[in-house]
């Protein structure tokens, strides 16, 4: 089985920028991947930001955006905000059923 | 509004048996592809089984620590999921989720998990 690995934690100030990444096992990801990234707050179900790579819901705040990025998904907080603390989850999908989440990045905002 | 309210979980020995639901309001269920992710307490996201549509056949995949142990089935009339969890082991300790996503995504990636329900905990313990 894939694993699907994602930087455990990191810090960006009020107001700044910040990447998060999502890498595969199995080598490059690519949009055939059907990249996702769910944010999670404490004691709460996961909520979808971002499906297919680059796509947003309606209730994806502007501020976030979805992308490839040297073989990996990527997610890029723009202008964080402090409700923006949260578990970020990447998931991966690999022939059909096969799908992986990866470990989860923990983003604190100070 | 689109709903995933998921019930049945609760404190069950290992070795025993326990089946959670999840019921669906705002969308044609009958049209989805539903998936059930489970959690470990402070863990992260762990995919556990999807069931098509009846439209698109109706069968079940599951991921390797469940596969025939749990399974997965739907009752369209009812507009609910379900997910018979049996031979439980401490490790199947976790929140249970719901997921679905849109139908039309599904035929293009295979999966979809845009809309989430509140979960259900799932305690495995003598």
């Amino acid at each position: 089985q894939a694993v699907v690995t994602q930087e455990p934690s990191l810090t960006v100030s009020p107001g700044g920028t910040v990447t998060l990444t999502c890498g595969s096992s199995t080598g490059a990801v690519t949009s055939g991947h059907y990249p996702y990234w769910f944010q999670q707050k404490p004691g709460q179900a996961p909520r979808t930001l971002i499906y297919d790579t680059s796509n947003k819901h309606s209730w994806t705040p502007a501020r976030f955006s979805g992308s490839l990025l040297g073989g990996k998904a990527a997610l890029t907080l723009s202008g964080a905000q402090p409700e923006d603390e949260a578990e970020y989850y990447c998931l991966l999908s690999y022939s059909g059923a096969h799908v992986v989440f990866g470990g989860g990045t923990k983003l604190t905002v100070l | 509004e689109v709903q995933l309210v998921e019930s049945g979980g609760g404190l069950v020995k290992p070795g025993g048996s326990l089946r959670l639901s999840c019921a669906a309001s705002g969308f044609t269920f009958s049209n989805a592809w539903m998936s059930w992710v489970r959690q470990a307490p402070g863990k992260g996201l762990e995919w556990v089984g999807r069931i098509k549509s009846k439209t698109d056949g109706g069968t079940t995949d599951y991921a390797a620590p469940v596969k025939g142990r749990f399974t997965i089935s739907r009752d369209d009339s009812k507009n609910t999921l379900y997910l018979q969890m049996n031979s439980l082991k401490t490790e199947d300790t976790a929140v249970y989720y719901c997921t679905t996503g849109s139908p039309s995504y599904i035929a293009v990636a295979g999966n979809a998990f845009d809309i989430w329900g509140q979960g259900t905990m799932v305690t495995v313990s003598s």
